[in-house]
């Protein structure tokens, strides 16, 4: 079935330094790839999105690459700042007919250590 | 402007009872998710809905069953509880389309007991 992994489980990064964060999807047919920050006993919010047209997006610190072809995708943050720890996930959305599951990896905790 | 709701936050069930998880949206919203949350780990998809009147399962979902009536509401049902059960439940909703940003509820905890 449609499968979402994410690597690292768990990161740890020095104020400053850049994050990286990166997802591998199953199913070739996914189209739409969004990234969720989970602050502690909160609920997941969309951070930033890739469509399957677009190799890359960026928002201030934060940018997103996709490569369809070997079907990963991954996310990077440059110059952390504590208010960034948190866990982060991404997903991908099957699209086919009259389904459409939005399927997440297992999610990676960033410490951000000031 | 609520957007998704759940009730209730918190709730202690004993082994073998039943419950409803409620979740409603005020954005009219055609996609809606289930998801759980185990402690330290991912959001893994219970049930979704397309739009009233069609349900379908996702990657977790026995012991579970959802009902789509309406727009709105989209509740979840617990049938003789067991503790594997035991988690954070979400509740999620997005515009129609195959690009579009999902919006989380707060989330229920549920411990079994």
């Amino acid at each position: 079935g449609e499968n979402v992994e994410q690597h690292p489980s768990t990161l740890s990064v020095q104020e400053g330094d850049s994050a990286v964060i990166k997802c591998t999807y199953s199913d070739s047919a996914s189209n739409y790839f969004p990234w969720y920050k989970q602050e502690l006993g909160k609920r997941p919010q969309l951070i930033i999105d890739i469509r399957s047209n677009v190799g890359e997006k960026k928002d201030q610190r934060i940018a997103v690459t996709l490569n369809k072809t070997a079907k990963h995708f991954s996310l990077h943050i440059t110059e952390t700042q504590p208010e960034d720890s948190a866990v982060y996930f991404c997903a991908a959305k099957y699209y086919g007919g009259a389904t459409n599951k939005l399927i997440f990896g297992t999610g990676t905790l960033l410490a951000v250590q000031p | 402007n609520a957007g998704v709701t759940q009730t209730p936050k918190f709730r202690i069930l004993k082994i073998g009872q039943s419950m409803t998880l409620q979740c409603t949206q005020d954005m009219n919203h055609n996609y809606m998710y289930w998801y759980r949350q185990d402690p330290g780990m991912g959001l893994k998809l219970i049930y979704y809905s397309v739009g009233a009147g069609i349900t379908d399962k996702g990657e977790v979902p026995n012991g579970y069953n959802v009902s789509r009536s309406t727009t709105e509401d989209f509740p979840l049902r617990l049938e003789l509880a067991a503790p594997s059960q035991t988690s954070v439940y979400f509740c999620a909703s997005s515009p129609q389309g195959m690009n579009t940003e999902a919006f989380f509820g707060q989330g229920t905890r549920l411990t079994v007991v």
